[in-house]
């Protein structure tokens, strides 16, 4: 099976400064990850994702970076905006797990200070 | 419509009554997802269908709660007699490829067992 640890229930930082949420998995062998993005009263949104065979992949002002040593994933927000504020969880894949081998994290609040 | 439906948005029920949740999945995808959210936490699996397969009912807490699928298209998922404790908000999400392909998630039902 997986679970999926987190680091910080929530997190402060000022408008313009970068972020990085972390995210601990238990199962070597997970092999997709994913973070989620969810504002208040919404469903969560995919934000972006990398693959095992990855240890790093960009979007537009974020980063998720991958340590399969360690088993820790971390997004980094780049330059935060308030319409950043939101929880965001990670979620890992383990192929042939159940639930279709996907375990979400418990979430982090991200709020972005004026 | 182009995302993930669900309604009702808000059901409030007196504790022992039964409820149906009600999601539409995006056209074409094959793979959907119920989640249980309960305030400030994080996702918690109910059941998983994959186009035809039997369904992955692991994380149902209880006999009461039931889902159903038809086909490839709309899913309800019902629990009887409700109690307290099923106070939360039901997301369903759905995916074009299974868990190695991004969720998009329903804006969630919220439950209130008075």
């Amino acid at each position: 099976g997986e679970s999926v640890g987190l680091h910080l229930p929530t997190l402060s930082v000022q408008e313009g400064d970068n972020s990085i949420i972390n995210c601990a998995y238990s199962n070597s062998a997970s092999d997709y990850f994913i973070w989620y993005k969810q504002e208040s009263g919404k469903g969560p949104q995919f934000i972006i994702d990398i693959r095992s065979n990855m240890d790093k992949r960009q979007g537009q002002r974020v980063t998720v970076l991958l340590n399969k040593t360690v088993k820790h994933l971390s997004l980094q927000i780049a330059a935060t905006q308030p319409g950043d504020s939101a929880v965001y969880f990670c979620a890992v894949v383990y192929s042939g797990g159940g639930a279709d081998g996907l375990t979400f994290g418990k979430g982090t609040h991200l709020i972005i200070q004026p | 419509g182009a995302g993930v439906s669900q309604s009702p948005s808000n059901k409030v029920t007196e504790k022992g009554k039964d409820v149906e949740l009600r999601c539409d999945p995006i056209s074409g995808h094959t793979a959907l997802y119920w989640y249980r959210q309960r305030l400030g936490q994080g996702l918690e699996f109910l059941i998983y269908f994959q186009g035809n397969s039997a369904p992955d009912k692991s994380g149902l807490p209880s006999d009461r709660f039931s889902a159903e699928r038809t086909g490839e298209s709309v899913s309800t998922l019902t629990i009887q007699r409700t109690q307290q404790e099923d106070s939360a908000v039901y997301l369903c999400a759905s995916s074009l490829v299974r868990s190695t392909g991004e969720l998009f998630f329903g804006e969630g039902s919220r439950l209130t067992v008075l």
